[in-house]
Order: structure tokens, then C-alpha cells, then sequence
């Protein structure tokens, strides 16, 4: 089945770059997400990058995707304490799926704290 | 509204009894996800919905769970019988069909079973 593994906690100095990790399963999926969710807020989308790039770029952030390893990485450059939330890793898995259909499967999130 | 809606926001319950969650998608989304976030906890997937196609319950954790979902809008998940380790917070989220289609999140229900 399919199945999204992240590190649960990673701790930068503000300023820092971070570098969040995430490895999936599907290699059916079309699309990988990260999403954001800080203190007592719901999920938001970050940013996503389609299975056919292997990397993205928008702003500070930077997205890697290594296909062949059914790796994905999320950089944070100059990362602020703004920053400090939770941060998943998601992929549209189509297994069982037609076309651009399917599935949102998340990992556990991986809780970024940014130290001044 | 404008966003995915979830009612209620909170709920206590005691053990055994029945709950009903509600999620009011995001007006001409087709697909409909509910997902579990017990503290400290990712997101478990539990159904998801879409279109008229039959539903993908692969997460649901136990046959005390079901969801439906009428006229492809309003989504209720029901627990019966809710046991201690039910209380979690549970996330709804609807996306619009097609392409890399943001999936838009409600705030979740709060529920705690005593």
C-alpha cells in the first residue's frame, strides 16, 4: 500500500537554512505536496511539484524530487521563527486510480522549531 | 461559506454512545477526504470521496466507522459505539477535479470521548 515517511522533529537557528525529508511508496503518484499546519491552525498548502520535475523553486522555498529513489525534500532558506510549525509531506497516490484522480496519503509531519 | 466547514468544532461524548461529524465541503469540489490527527500524530487517512464513484474506505480503523456523502456535497462520518481511543481530531478536506488540485482543509472536530 502506499505509505509516506518523514523525521518527526528538526530544530534550526533562525537564519539557518532547513532542510525537511520525505520518502514515499507510490511511483504512480502525480503530484507531491507539502502542506504547513502552525500552532491551533488547519493544514495549508505550501507548494507542490508534479512527478515529471525535479525541482521547484517559489521564493525560499525550494522543492527536490529524486523520482528514482522516491525521495522529496522541502528547503526553508533563511529560515525564520515565522517559520516554526508543522510540515507534511503528501503525495496523490493513484493507485487504483484513473487519470489525475486519487488519493491524498500524508505523512506524520515533521515539527520544524526555529531557535533566535 | 468561502472554506470547508466542519460542525461542530468540539465534542464530549461518553463511551458507547454515537457520534455523528459533519463537513460541508467547498461548493463544486469533487473530491472529499477525512483524515484522523490524534495528538502528536500525522494525518491518517480514513475515507475519500470522489465524484460519484464509490468511495475509497481503505482507512476506515474498524466497522464502527462509516461515512457517506449526499448529492456528492455534505459528508458526514459516523462512529458508533465510540471507544477512548476515537478521540482525535477529525480533519475534512475537499479539492476541486483534476490537475494538482489543492486540497482545501476545514478546521476539524474536536472530539473526546470520556
Amino acid at each position: 500500500g502506499e505509505d509516506v515517511e518523514q523525521s518527526l522533529f528538526l530544530s534550526v537557528r533562525e537564519g539557518d537554512s532547513s532542510v525537511i525529508n520525505c520518502t514515499y511508496t507510490d511511483s504512480s503518484s502525480t503530484y507531491l505536496y507539502w502542506y504547513k499546519q502552525e500552532p491551533g491552525a488547519g493544514l495549508q498548502l505550501l507548494t507542490y511539484i508534479f512527478s515529471n520535475m525535479d525541482m521547484k523553486q517559489d521564493q525560499r522555498l525550494t522543492v527536490l524530487l529524486n523520482k528514482k529513489d522516491k525521495h522529496l525534500s522541502l528547503r526553508i532558506a533563511d529560515t525564520q521563527t515565522g517559520d516554526s510549525a508543522i510540515y507534511f509531506c503528501a503525495e496523490k497516490s493513484r493507485l487504483n486510480y484513473g487519470g489525475s484522480q486519487g488519493n491524498l496519503i500524508f505523512g506524520k509531519g515533521t515539527k520544524l522549531s526555529v531557535k533566535p | 461559506g468561502a472554506g470547508v466547514s466542519q460542525s461542530p468544532s468540539n465534542k464530549v461524548t461518553e463511551k458507547g454512545k454515537d457520534v455523528e461529524l459533519r463537513c460541508d465541503p467547498i461548493s463544486g469540489h469533487t473530491a472529499l477526504y477525512w483524515y484522523r490527527q490524534s495528538l502528536g500524530q500525522g494525518l491518517e487517512f480514513l475515507i475519500y470521496f470522489q465524484g460519484n464513484s464509490a468511495p475509497d474506505k481503505s482507512g476506515l480503523p474498524s466497522d464502527r466507522f462509516s461515512a457517506e456523502r449526499t448529492g456528492g456535497s455534505v459528508s458526514t462520518l459516523t462512529i458508533q459505539r465510540t471507544q477512548q481511543e476515537d478521540s482525535a481530531v477529525y480533519l475534512c478536506a475537499s479539492s476541486p477535479p483534476g490537475g494538482p488540485t489543492e486540497a482545501f482543509f476545514g478546521q476539524g472536530t474536536r472530539l473526546t470521548v470520556v
